[in-house]
């Protein structure tokens, strides 16, 4: 049971542009929302989060939105820099409970 | 802090073998997490842990699986016997509290092989 889909297994966009990566979610429970970033052969890092209770948390370059009625959430990159190719996980958690559920992540491809 | 450590980096086995798989979370942090990867399903959540004991194993896919968190500073899980479909990238994780607003710091993970 996918609860966490991102439906779009590999973007490539060109250096400078914006790169948007969608997620979409199952469950309306949810209410913590953080974006992961993995390099070949290594662990997931975290990279920014948001709250249910906001729809818009910035962090440099890097911007997440959350659409609550349409349980989807966004990440937006810009502008893209060959460095962040890289494989973007969106994962959904509740406050209360470690569970967090993850998709399965997006390659992003940032081309000089 | 070395961060989550993870042993082995690699494991080739042959299907029916017993495999182990090792984590050091970090010092001070209640939650460990085992995940896996693989190319269909991405990061799945396995088993996790507070405070050394084990709060929710749903996520394991058969009694083949198990895992230990004997103390704080280590965790195994252990797949006997072995199957080609447990081919993946097996992730640790810990995290300081483990509420769900917690980040988890993920260890290098195990590339497990099963011939």
């Amino acid at each position: 049971d996918q609860q966490v889909k991102q439906n779009s297994p590999s973007l490539s966009v060109q250096e400078g542009r914006i790169s948007i990566l969608n997620c979409d979610y199952t469950n309306s429970m949810f209410d913590y929302f953080l974006w992961y970033k993995k390099y070949p052969a290594e662990g997931p890092t975290f990279l920014i989060s948001i709250s249910s209770i906001k729809d818009k948390n910035e962090d440099g370059r890097f911007t997440v939105f959350l659409n609550k009625s349409a349980k989807h959430l966004s990440l937006h990159i810009v502008p893209s820099q060959p460095g962040d190719s890289a494989v973007y996980f969106c994962a959904a958690a509740l406050y209360n409970n470690n569970d967090m559920r993850f998709g399965a992540g997006t390659r992003l491809t940032v081309k000089p | 802090d070395a961060g989550v450590i993870q042993s082995p980096r690699h494991e080739v086995t042959e299907m029916g073998q017993e495999v182990t798989l090792r984590c050091k979370p970090i010092s001070g942090h209640n939650s460990l997490f085992w995940y896996r990867q693989t190319m269909m399903r991405g990061l799945e959540l396995l088993i996790y842990f507070n405070n050394n004991v084990p709060i929710d194993d749903s996520g394991m896919p058969e009694d083949r699986f198990s895992a230990k968190m004997p103390n704080a500073s280590f965790s195994t899980l252990k797949i006997q016997p072995s199957e080609p479909r447990d081919s993946a990238v097996y992730f640790c994780a810990s995290s300081l509290s483990g509420t769900g607003d917690d980040e988890q710091f993920f260890g290098p993970g195990t590339r497990l092989t099963v011939l």
